[in-house]
């Protein structure tokens, strides 16, 4: 049963820490998207890549955030420096054409 | 820009009766996908159903059906005969499938559902 993986699946920082969440895409999904869920804001896409090339990274935060995909089996998101108001959970989903197969989601609390 | 309405922030439905959840959505691209999602109280999103701008009938998966009324933007979730673990928040999204942008969902806020006995 394949699915997507995430690590941590909770992570509880101090303001100013530098905060790296991993993705394992399913094996042989092409597209992986890194979404942002808070009460507030509900679901943010905040990039997303195409055979591991970003194609759109427009609704994350340029200063503090970054996205890499260094292989196919792996996609990390990195906060630096992190803060209070990046709290929230981070969804990592892959897909090949029309679904889109989330994660259980990185919990992060910035205090 | 594309968008998402969701009208209903919760909604509660007996076991074993059918539920609608309303979705309209505005885009200007002839070309694009509506999916609905399943978020459960543990957190992860659940894929239920896709349907295409140009697909001809609705789209069923099981008992998820979705209402497709491509006149009036609008791609309703109806899910038959509730279960007490239809319980979670629901979420319609669009995907706009233009030139270097497929593939991007633009979520709606979300319904609550709740099944009672």
């Amino acid at each position: 049963d394949a699915r997507v993986t995430q690590t941590p699946r909770h992570k509880v920082t101090e303001m100013g820490q530098e905060v790296t969440m991993r993705c394992q895409p399913i094996l042989g999904h092409n597209t992986v998207f890194w979404y942002r869920q808070t009460m507030m804001q509900g679901l943010e896409l905040l990039a997303y890549f195409r055979n591991r090339a970003p194609l759109d990274d427009s609704g994350m935060p340029k200063d503090r955030f970054s996205a890499e995909m260094p292989d196919a089996t792996l996609a990390t998101l990195k906060i630096q420096p992190s803060e209070p108001r990046d709290s929230a959970v981070y969804f990592c989903a892959s897909g090949l054409s029309n679904e889109q197969f989330f994660g259980p989601g990185t919990r992060l609390t910035v205090l | 820009a594309q968008k998402i309405t969701q009208t209903q922030p919760g909604m509660f439905v007996q076991e074993k009766e059918a539920v609608t959840l309303d979705c309209t959505y505005d885009t200007s691209d002839p070309s694009y996908g509506l999916f609905w999602y399943k978020q459960p109280s543990s957190g992860e999103m659940i894929f239920l159903i896709y349907q295409g701008s140009y697909d001809q009938q609705n789209a069923t998966e099981g008992r998820y059906s979705l209402n497709f009324q491509k006149a009036r933007k609008s791609a309703n979730l109806v899910i038959s005969a509730s279960q007490l673990g239809d319980s979670a928040m629901y979420f319609c999204a669009m995907r706009v499938i233009s030139t270097g942008t497929a593939s991007k969902l633009t979520f709606g806020t979300g319904t609550r559902l709740q099944v009672t006995l």
